[in-house]
């Protein structure tokens, strides 16, 4: 089974870009998490979706964050325009719904970005 | 607030020797509790889980953990650790404050020496 597939890798880009992070989930899961990661502040939740539709996204920093999941088999994470303090690396992960909740997290390998 | 703390920012053991990484939460009732491990430039893997039942739980890789509620941890063990288990290591937990969601700790960097 494919697991969660994250594009792209690696983006570098400069500064007032846009940087659209792309998502495919497990087929199957509920729900969907969108986490950055960094050096100073760890993994941080940005925000997750249960069956397409936004639960929380009281991780997102500023507006010029903005997330979708248009189908259970795609979502994006937008930044736009981009600063150099969004550098870090993006996971997306999917989980089955377990009593209510969240079950095992399953990872893609993550988009690292870099913005200059 | 629910909130998972890893008092030890990084570790370093000697191969062979045994581990014990830290993990303690604050939840108000009876938690869904996970370790995963990451690898340098990999995304996290799951290595156990606790929901219920016994509270001595065994994962991957020759890990276990045990649940202790009245000391609010979940310490992650294992009894002779390898040069390949060098990675850093969260401790999560399902919270139900707003939603549920899964909350991590800011992890514990193992280091292994030979």
């Amino acid at each position: 089974d494919a697991g969660v597939i994250q594009s792209p890798r690696h983006e570098v880009t400069e500064m007032g870009q846009e940087v659209t992070l792309r998502c495919k989930p497990i087929s199957g899961h509920d729900y969907l998490f969108w986490y950055r990661q960094t050096m100073m502040r760890g993994l941080e939740l940005l925000i997750y979706f249960n069956n397409n539709v936004p639960i929380d996204d009281s991780g997102m920093p500023e507006d010029r964050f903005s997330a979708k999941m248009p189908n259970a088999s795609f979502s994006t994470l937008k930044i736009q325009p981009s600063e150099p303090r969004d550098s870090a690396v993006y996971f997306c992960a999917s989980s089955l719904a377990l009593a209510g909740g969240p079950g095992e997290l399953f990872f893609g390998e993550g988009s690292r970005l870099t913005v200059l | 607030a629910q909130s998972v703390t890893q008092p030890d920012i990084h570790i370093t053991v000697s191969e062979g020797a045994s581990l014990e990484l830290r993990c303690n939460y604050s939840y108000g009732a009876t938690p869904y509790l996970f370790w995963y491990v990451q690898s340098p430039g990999q995304g996290l893997q799951l290595l156990l889980k606790y929901f219920s039942g016994d509270t001595l739980v065994q994962g991957i890789k020759g890990f276990e953990a045990e649940f202790k509620r009245s000391q609010s941890s979940f310490n992650l063990r294992k009894p002779s650790v390898h040069w390949s288990d060098a990675a850093e290591y969260f401790c999560a937990v399902v919270s139900n404050t707003g939603g549920f969601k899964t909350i991590f700790g800011a992890g514990t960097r193992l280091f292994v020496k030979a």
